[in-house]
């Protein structure tokens, strides 16, 4: 039982540069997550899944796109990566839109130079 | 204005203090998650509750949904306690959602 898993853990791009953060989790959720890190602001949520087949903006969505592949895959990606974009990002999942324990992934740290 | 409020933002103890961290928040909410993130960068849940009080080791979480507030203590307290703990409450905005305060980075002198 891996948990929440989320690839990669680091990326540097330049800006312009496309890229997809995978994640997958294997507890068999129907909700999940992406947020962002940043120094200072806490944890912000950029778009989550409440359930298989549904995808809706969170606080900071401009900038990225999400594909619920499946139950278990949330993908997140950035079509033209801003240095705006630096941060570290979360994967997160629940068994039912914030209303049992939130089970989080590693983090990707990525860099936009 | 924040949603959610956490105090204090950054704490210093010395080994064996009894700690606590505040939250508050302005949102009706019918539960309340307790996060801790590690140096290292990791997030775990710790509590999640919507009344009373929950134990797990030397952590106690409380909780009064009249005064809409929250507290985190660690009795004991030891150097690796130190971390940023988070609180986080589901809100209704569209779907149902966590928003979640700014973390209190506490580090515990030995």
């Amino acid at each position: 039982n891996a948990g929440v898993t989320q690839t990669p853990k680091f990326q540097v791009l330049k800006t312009g540069q496309s890229m997809t953060l995978q994640c997958a989790q294997d507890m068999n959720h129907n909700s999940m997550y992406w947020y962002r890190q940043d120094p200072g602001m806490g944890l912000r949520l950029i778009y989550y899944s409440a359930s298989e087949g549904t995808t809706d903006k969170g606080e900071v969505p401009n900038g990225y796109n999400v594909s619920r592949l499946n139950k278990r895959e949330f993908s997140l990606r950035l079509e033209s990566a801003a240095p705006s974009q630096t941060s570290v990002y979360f994967c997160a999942s629940d068994r039912d839109r914030g209303m049992n324990e939130q089970f989080f992934g590693p983090g990707t740290r990525l860099t936009v130079l | 204005k924040n949603e959610v409020e956490q105090s204090p933002q950054n704490l210093t103890a010395q080994e064996g203090e009894f700690i606590t961290i505040n939250c508050s928040y302005s949102v009706g909410i019918s539960a309340l998650h307790w996060l801790q993130q590690h140096p290292g960068g990791g997030i775990v849940s710790l509590f999640m509750l919507s009344s009373g009080k929950k134990k797990h080791g030397r952590l106690i979480a409380t909780i009064n949904i009249q005064e809409k507030h929250s507290s985190l203590h660690i009795t004991a307290s030891h150097p690796r306690d130190s971390a940023v703990y988070i609180c986080a409450v589901p809100i209704i905005q569209g779907a149902q959602k966590l928003v979640f305060g700014q973390g209190t980075r506490l580090t515990i002198n030995p």
